[in-house]
């Protein structure tokens, strides 16, 4: 079965400037998870999608990071506009049963100038 | 709320030595606990899990067993090799807590000297 797949790999964008990451689940996984890594600190957990609907979006930093997951296939996560603490590895994970473990995609690595 | 703490890294062994990581956790009700693997330019990857106190995880020679009454998930290899060099996170679910996110600890480091 393919994977968790995220696009792009890489982002490098200027402040103010708006960037969206896709993320494609596994097919059948009802759960979307997106995480991100900042810094090379631990993975903070940012919201979890169940089908189309937003489960649990208490990770989210604040209102300029905006998650969607439309017919609760893939997902994207926009952010906009685009600050220098934005910067880090923003992974997107799938799963069928919450508490067995993810499948997570390589990530996609946000920078920010 | 609940968090996990693991060593700080980097780890520096050489070839066909023995490996601990330590991770310790706190939870408010009865977690799953979990490695992940990063190996590099890749994304995470389930190393092994453990759901239930005493559990014993295990996968590709890594070990770890679930410890209740010490809190703690410790990683394990009895022989590392050089393809072991990744990041390692240990990681908590908790439903119980009121969600099913997963929460990570901050990654180690690990190096394998040929």
């Amino acid at each position: 079965e393919a994977g968790v797949t995220q696009f792009p790999s890489h982002s490098v964008i200027e402040k103010g400037q708006t960037v969206t990451l896709r993320c494609d689940p596994i097919s059948g996984h009802d759960n979307l998870y997106w995480y991100r890594r900042v810094m090379g600190k631990e993975i903070k957990f940012l919201l979890h999608f169940v089908k189309e609907s937003k489960q649990d979006e208490s990770g989210m930093p604040n209102n300029r990071f905006l998650a969607e997951r439309t017919g609760g296939t893939y997902s994207t996560l926009k952010v906009q506009p685009a600050e220098l603490e934005d910067s880090g590895v923003y992974f997107c994970a799938s799963s069928q049963v919450e508490t067995k473990g993810y499948t997570f995609g390589s990530g996609t690595r946000l920078t920010v100038v | 709320g609940d968090s996990v703490t693991q060593m700080e890294g980097p780890v520096t062994l050489s070839e066909e030595a023995f490996l601990t990581i330590n991770c310790t956790y706190t939870a408010t009700g009865y977690p799953s606990l979990f490695w992940y693997v990063q190996y590099p330019g890749e994304g995470l990857q389930l190393l092994l899990k453990a759901t239930k106190a005493d559990d014993k995880g295990s996968n590709k020679g890594f070990e770890a067993t679930y410890r209740k009454e010490t809190t703690s998930f410790h990683l394990e290899k009895g022989s590392v090799q050089v393809s072991d060099s990744a990041v390692y996170f240990c990681a908590l679910s908790d439903p119980g807590a009121g969600g099913f996110k997963t929460i990570f600890g901050a990654g180690t480091r690990l190096f394998v000297k040929a």
